[in-house]
């Protein structure tokens, strides 16, 4: 069964420090992976994706993401972290057949202190 | 463009009563969901559609239908709302050239209370 996991509930950084989130994934074939954002009572925001090619992802707002596939992970990382980074972070796989159905993890919060 | 657009932004209801989310995108896009979002849970697919006339069932569709009669629009309604309906959900949408690798954008929500 597929399925996706983030083993941390909430991350804790100070500004300026690097962060990462962390992320894990269950897929039979090829994994497609997306990571979103959610800022307080606000939908959620696309970051970026990895659907093949170079293992290491460019995203929005400085974020990047490490495709591992030894260790079935996507990593969310920023060199430096900001307070207004400080939101709700999903990591996705897509199941479907030909289409886009999203499995999410549960969400990690990532608290960033001044 | 106004992206996806979903309506109401809150709602309560009691028990049995019924309700349709509203859920709109002007991007042309042939793919919609709809998704619930519950503490600690992520999101889970409720119900799909690829297209105008073609819906399908996600992980979590009991006590929800759906239809789809234009590309723009893609209604949920809860037929009897029960106290474990109350959630918060979204609707995505997205092309679907790039099939799974084609990103969704989703809309601002709808928070739901069944009392």
């Amino acid at each position: 069964a597929q399925s996706v996991a983030q083993p941390e509930d909430q991350v804790n950084v100070a500004e300026g420090n690097p962060l990462t989130v962390k992320c894990t994934y269950s897929v039979s074939g090829n994994p497609y992976l997306f990571w979103y954002v959610q800022y307080p009572n606000r939908g959620l925001q696309f970051l970026l994706k990895y659907i093949t090619g170079d293992n290491l992802v460019k995203g929005s707002y400085g974020f990047e993401a490490e495709f591992n596939k030894s260790q079935t992970s996507f990593h969310l990382k920023k060199p430096s972290a900001l307070v207004s980074d400080s939101a709700l972070y999903f990591c996705a796989v897509n199941y479907g057949g030909s289409q886009g159905n999203l499995i999410f993890g549960k969400g990690t919060k990532l608290s960033v202190k001044p | 463009n106004a992206g996806v657009t979903q309506t109401p932004k809150f709602q309560v209801l009691k028990t049995g009563q019924s309700m349709t989310l509203q859920c709109a995108q002007d991007m042309n896009h042939e793919y919609m969901s709809w998704y619930r979002q519950d503490p600690g849970m992520g999101l889970r697919l409720i119900h799909y559609s690829v297209g105008a006339g073609i819906t399908d069932q996600g992980e979590v569709p009991n006590g929800y239908n759906v239809s789809r009669s234009t590309t723009e629009d893609f209604p949920l309604r809860l037929l009897s709302a029960a106290p474990s309906q109350t959630s918060v959900y979204f609707c995505a949408s997205s092309y679907l050239g790039q099939g799974r690798g084609e990103t969704q954008y989703f809309g601002p929500g709808t928070r739901l209370l069944v009392l």
